[in-house]
């Protein structure tokens, strides 16, 4: 079974800082890939996603991520973080078949 | 937002008892799925549908069943409820499983006592 590993349970920063959040899969062969976000009492929601081509994502809200296959991650980043930018994020691996396998989550908390 | 609408949004039940929460999407998807969010856990999945009378079991699946008779409804039933069943629940549903995005309804909040 697909495993997916987000090594930061809780990360704590300020506006304007840099977040880079990590994310490591099990399986070694095609996958696609999910950073979903959740706001505080809210449902979760599609950052980005990767399935195949440039491995350097952009999605929404100035979020990218970058899928390094070699070391089976998917690690999501921001130059400049925002206070509206306090969530808690997914990362979830799709191995070509009808289920997506989650990571436990990172909480972000931005201080402003 | 995905016409996805999940109820009971809130319900407190007492152990023992069966509950069963419905599942109600307007985009005519293929696939639905019912996961279970827990502190420390993320997503887990429980069961999932692709397609009608078609259902299968995800990773936490004991005590729980599905049913989807209708393209547009996937009911999740917990037979006897524990206080190890308290959590939040979310449908989500699918165009092509997961190989496309996946859409989340707004989480069904039980607690068991």
């Amino acid at each position: 079974a697909q495993s997916v590993s987000q090594h930061n349970h809780h990360v704590i920063l300020s506006e304007a800082a840099s977040l880079e959040l990590g994310c490591n899969y099990s399986y070694g062969g095609t996958v696609n890939l999910f950073w979903y976000v959740q706001y505080p009492g809210q449902h979760l929601q599609l950052l980005l996603k990767y399935f195949s081509g440039d491995p350097l994502v952009k999605g929404i809200k100035g979020f990218e991520a970058e899928f390094i296959k070699s070391k089976f991650s998917f690690n999501l980043r921001k130059p400049s973080v925002q206070w509206s930018d306090t969530a808690e994020y997914f990362c979830a691996v799709n191995q070509n078949d009808y289920k997506l396998s989650f990571g436990a989550g990172t909480t972000v908390t931005v201080r402003a | 937002d995905a016409g996805i609408t999940q109820s009971p949004r809130h319900k407190v039940t007492e152990t023992g008892t069966p509950v069963t929460l419905r599942c109600h999407q307007t985009e005519n998807h293929r696939y639905m799925y019912w996961y279970r969010q827990d502190p420390g856990h993320g997503l887990r999945l429980i069961h999932y549908s692709y397609g009608v009378k078609d259902t299968d079991k995800g990773e936490v699946s004991d005590g729980y069943s599905v049913s989807r008779s209708k393209t547009e409804d996937f009911l999740l039933t917990l037979e006897s409820a524990t206080s190890s069943q308290t959590s939040v629940y979310f449908c989500a549903i699918s165009e092509q499983g997961g190989s496309t995005e996946a859409f989340f309804g707004q989480g069904t909040r039980l607690t068991v006592v």
